[in-house]
């Protein structure tokens, strides 16, 4: 069965502070990789994506890795802000004809002053 | 405004009763998908339809019914409620053109069922 794994569960830290997340996934054959950002009482909004032949990808301070042969991926948040606090989530796709996704439960995020 | 507008944003409700949940979408996007996400687990995909004539069954699709009633409406039906159905549920778009992953959700209608 296609699992996405995701630690910590939760992470407090200092604003300004770097921290990163992780996801270990099981899914196979493997197609694409998307971090989501989920505030509060909102929709999660797109990250950054990544597919087999990437391994790093950048968006502003948020850095996600991608390395398709341990099947790991993490994302990296620089200089971290208040407006971070969010639950961050990792979704695999399939390489198949339905491209079906598996979604982590999350890693959610507090920064604090 | 917003790009995936879902209401009602907040809905209480008793076992038993039929319930609709709307979305619609500015995006243009021809893929939409309705998830649920309950504490401490992944988004559960529900539905999901590919066009207007499109409908399929995710994994979680049992005692929910969905209509797309055109390109830019999605909608979730719950004939009869029962308390574990109770959780937030999320309508999603994607660009066929543009992969296969939702790129753009709703805010949530977060759904009691007492």
């Amino acid at each position: 069965k296609n699992q996405v794994e995701q630690s910590p569960q939760s992470l407090i830290i200092l604003e300004g502070k770097n921290c990163t997340l992780q996801c270990n996934y099981t899914v196979s054959p493997f197609s694409n990789l998307r971090w989501y950002k989920q505030d509060t009482g909102r929709g999660p909004v797109s990250l950054t994506i990544m597919t087999f032949s990437e391994n790093t990808k950048s968006n502003g301070r948020y850095t996600a890795t991608l390395d398709a042969d341990t099947k790991q991926s993490s994302l990296h948040i620089t200089a971290s802000q208040l407006s971070d606090s969010a639950s961050y989530i990792c979704v695999v796709s399939e390489d198949t004809g339905r491209r079906a996704l598996t979604f982590g439960s999350g890693t959610r995020l507090q920064v604090q002053p | 405004d917003a790009d995936v507008t879902q209401t009602p944003r907040n809905r209480i409700t008793k076992t038993g009763k039929r319930i609709m949940l709307e979305c619609s979408q500015t995006k243009g996007h021809d893929r939409m998908y309705w998830y649920r996400q309950d504490p401490g687990l992944g988004l559960r995909l529900i539905y999901y339809s590919f066009d207007v004539k499109d409908i399929n069954k995710g994994e979680i699709s049992d005692g929910y019914s969905v209509s797309r009633q055109a390109q830019a409406k999605f909608s979730l039906s719950l004939e009869s409620a029962i308390p574990n159905q109770t959780a937030l549920y999320f309508c999603a778009t994607s660009d066929s053109r543009q992969g296969t992953q939702p790129q753009h959700f709703g805010d949530g209608t977060r759904l009691s069922i007492l």
